[in-house]
């Protein structure tokens, strides 16, 4: 296992439409979390799960967005309706459970919605 | 006020020189990470420290909790050393990040 991988590492789309991301965690990680990053600016948090459990939401996390891990493995982030204030660095990191929580991050999905 | 805040913003320096990145945190944490991220934004761990310092070749973090400070340094910094450095920091109690909004270092050969 070589680390987290994410796919797409790029997305364009049009305003309206909606996009999935998918994050695969290093495989034995039992915490995966995503976080969004705009131009210029630090990472912020969007969620994490612990296994297949989704255990917080931000409030960044409108009601456009759902992420999902079904199965506690790859988890998948989906943004409906995209607008353009979407456009940012979507960041996916994975860690194990417990402490000391240790994350480690993959290359990140960067959408752009025009 | 931001819960975490980073110093300088943005640094160029000399291929050689001594760096110091600051980072300030007004909150309750379990840990501290460094993080380097090159253009492209792919993101790479440096350091997790709870206390004390690490050491890790030409890179150095410290942290002194009761005064809630950390400190990257670098040492005969090099142009490959150019990125961002980002210091988050882990929340007591929810284990989830919060980030600075890094500093932009760049090295001159």
């Amino acid at each position: 296992d070589t680390g987290v991988s994410q796919n797409p590492r790029h997305k364009i789309t049009k305003r309206g439409q909606n996009v999935t991301f998918r994050c695969d965690p290093i495989s034995e990680h039992n915490r995966l979390y995503w976080y969004r990053q705009t131009l210029g600016q630090g990472p912020e948090f969007l969620t994490y799960f612990q296994n297949e459990a989704q255990l917080e939401k931000s409030r960044l996390l409108s009601d456009r967005f759902s992420a999902e891990r079904p199965k506690g493995s790859f988890s998948t982030l989906e943004i409906q309706r995209t607008e353009q204030g979407d456009s940012a660095m979507y960041l996916c990191a994975s860690s194990l459970d417990p402490p000391p929580y240790e994350q480690y991050f993959g290359p990140g999905t960067r959408l752009t919605v025009t | 006020k931001n819960e975490v805040e980073q110093s300088p913003q943005n640094l160029t320096a000399q291929e050689g020189e001594f760096i110091t990145i600051n980072c300030s945190y007004s909150v309750g944490i379990s840990a501290l990470h460094w993080l380097q991220q090159h253009p492209g934004g792919g993101i790479v761990s440096l350091f997790m420290l709870s206390s004390g310092k690490k050491k890790h070749g030409r890179l150095i973090a410290t942290i002194n909790i009761q005064e809630k400070h950390s400190s990257l340094h670098i040492t005969a910094s090099h142009p490959r050393d150019s990125a961002v450095y980002i210091c988050a920091v882990l929340n007591f109690g929810n284990e989830k990040l919060t980030f600075g909004t890094g500093t932009r270092l760049t090295i001159i050969p």
